[in-house]
Order: structure tokens, then sequence, then C-alpha cells
């Protein structure tokens, strides 16, 4: 069985401040990661993904996420935040195979960016 | 038009009524999801279909049941609605595996509330 943990439910941050998005994982097998996006009310919508290869992955607005298998964490950063970046953030892990694109989420960090 | 639309995109029902949304999607998917989200507890998995004669329960199936009409079409139903199942419900779609691995593409959410 699998299992995501996002250690922070919510962060408030400044515009233009960086910000850290908290997320470890369980497995015991090797694993695909994910981070999703829900902006108010819409649906989430994928911002990166690790799969293999390079263990740094970035979005193409500024995110990015590193893999670290040794302790198990998918952080998510970005170096400074906008307004517009003010949403849900969702974690999630797969390991692929039979499972297919079956995902299990963490709880989520809701971010609120404040002027 | 959205690729993965969602009726109702609100919905108040009392306890014991028969409930049901409906999926449909233009992405030509042959995976499609139902999940619930519950503030804090981030996103678990109802059902899934990964083609049109294959349903499976994920980890929370108990009270719903689905078809998959068509692959184009797959509903959720709550037979006999209890409060608890106050949830906003996300239906869910990807295709095979490989580089679009672990990518769900999320309709805009059905808020469901059980008086």
């Amino acid at each position: 069985a699998q299992s995501v943990t996002q250690l922070d439910s919510q962060v408030p941050v400044f515009e233009e401040a960086p910000v850290e998005l908290r997320c470890n994982y369980s497995s015991s097998v090797s694993v695909y990661l994910f981070w999703y996006v829900q902006y108010p009310n819409q649906g989430l919508q994928l911002l990166l993904k690790y799969l293999s290869g390079s263990t740094l992955v970035e979005s193409i607005n500024g995110f990015e996420a590193e893999f670290n298998k040794s302790q198990t964490s998918f952080h998510l950063r970005k170096p400074s935040v906008h307004i517009s970046d003010t949403a849900e953030y969702f974690c999630a892990v797969t390991h692929g195979g039979a499972a297919g694109n079956k995902l299990t989420f963490g709880g989520g960090t809701r971010v609120l960016v404040k002027p | 038009d959205a690729d993965v639309t969602q009726t109702p995109r609100n919905r108040i029902t009392k306890t014991g009524k028969r409930i049901m949304l409906e999926c449909s999607q233009t992405k030509g998917h042959d995976r499609m999801y139902w999940y619930r989200q519950d503030p804090g507890l981030g996103l678990r998995l109802i059902y899934y279909s990964f083609d049109v004669k294959d349903i499976n329960k994920g980890e929370i199936s108990d009270g719903y049941s689905v078809s998959r009409q068509a692959q184009a079409k797959f509903s959720l139903s709550l037979e006999s609605a209890i409060p608890n199942q106050t949830a906003l419900y996300f239906c869910a779609t990807s295709d095979r595996q490989g580089k679009l691995a672990g990518e769900l593409f999320f309709g805009e959410g059905s808020r469901l509330t059980v008086l």
C-alpha cells in the first residue's frame, strides 16, 4: 500500500517571497510522483511529475520539485510567488504497472499569497 | 467546451434519495475515475474503469455504484444518500501509460450536499 503525507495544510506567504510545500510518501516499490494544483472553483490540473531520470523536475510557471528517494520526499518549491499562485496543491503517488493511473493523493496544502 | 464535463455542478438533496452524477469526456481516453474531495483528506478514489467492460472498486466504494455506458460516459450513483456523502466529487480520465503515465484530466467537480 502507498500513502502520501503533506505536512502543511495551509501556507500563507507574501507576494514575491519563496514557498516550499512538503510532501512525503511511503511505498514499498518504485513510484511515480506528481503535484497537482486546484485553483478556486476548478478541477485539478497537473503541475509537474517525476517518472524517472533527473530528480529535479520543473513546471512551466516556475515551480520545481525534487525527488529524494532516501528521504521519500517530493517537496515543491517556488522562489518567488505571485498572487495568481493562490490555490490548493496536492501531492500524489502511483507505482505504475498494474496500478496504471490509480493515484493516491495527499490531504492538500492551501497556499494563500498575500500582497 | 470542457474536455471532461460533469453534471450537475451543484446538487442539494435529502437523506435517502437516489442521486446520479454524470461524466462525459471528449478526450478519447479509455480510463475514467470517480474521486471525492473532503477538506483535509485530499481526493479519495471511489471507482475506476479502464475500459467499458472493466469496473473496479476504489478505496471508498461503499454506498456508491457506477455505470460505464460508453467509452466517453461514466456515471456515479448514490442509491440512498446520507449526510456523510456530502462532498465535492470529481470525474477524471487518463490515457494509457507511457509518457502520459499518471496524468489525470479532471472535470470541474460536482458539489453534493445531503441534508
